[in-house]
């Protein structure tokens, strides 16, 4: 049964800091995705990361994917208050473009001035 | 461009009473479907998907069913709610190669 584990759960900021969240998976796979979540909305997505090594930047957001560690890492730089919200990774569940996707719990995130 | 819609956005029921929430999705033919539960505070867990029409697999057994009438919607109902049945529900559809893309939702209160 494939597991993805967030950590960690809860995280509080100020405004400035960088800080990881890791997304860690119990079995191959080569798709990982991470969202995100306003209180009381939707899920908006964030990065697609579709290899070993892929890298993404937005802003100050960073993903990265290790699939031989089956790790990924969501780096969050110089954080600023419009980050506050919840994170969510994804992996694909059937490793395939037809494949359902196993959530992480979520990181609920705070950046406080 | 392609655009997901699900409806209601809220709805309060009372236990025993049945359900029907809508998801359609424009712009895209033969979408994978999903049907998405988030219970208060907690991740996702997928309930069905749907690669065609007439075509679903269910995830969790439970007290709910999905039904794929045609191309382009996706319907998730129950014959009677239980107070487990209350959370956020998403409908998604999938592209090639790219992220799930969410409705908006509908958060249901079983009272």
């Amino acid at each position: 049964e494939l597991k993805v584990e967030q950590n960690p759960l809860f995280l509080s900021m100020q405004e400035g800091k960088n800080y990881t969240i890791y997304c860690n998976y119990s079995t191959t796979s080569d798709r990982l995705y991470w969202y995100r979540q306003d209180p009381g909305k939707s899920l908006e997505s964030l990065f697609v990361l579709l290899s070993n090594g892929a890298v993404k930047q937005e802003g100050r957001l960073m993903a990265s994917l290790d699939t031989k560690a089956r790790l990924s890492t969501l780096h969050i730089t110089a954080a600023v208050h419009d980050l506050s919200a919840t994170y969510f990774c994804a992996v694909d569940g059937y490793g395939g473009s037809q494949g359902n996707l196993i959530f992480g719990k979520g990181t609920k995130l705070s950046v406080k001035p | 461009s392609q655009t997901i819609h699900q409806w209601p956005a809220t709805l309060v029921q009372p236990v025993g009473s049945p359900l029907s929430l809508e998801c359609t999705v424009e712009g895209t033919s033969n979408p994978n479907l999903y049907w998405y539960r988030q219970a208060a505070g907690r991740g996702l867990q997928l309930l069905f998907y749907s690669v065609g029409i007439g075509q679903i697999s269910s995830e969790v057994p439970q007290n709910l069913s999905a039904s794929r009438p045609q191309d382009r919607q996706f319907i998730l109902s129950s014959k009677k709610l239980l107070l487990s049945d209350s959370g956020f529900y998403l409908c998604a559809w999938e592209g090639r190669n790219s992220p799930l893309h969410f409705g908006n939702g509908t958060r249901l209160t079983v009272t």
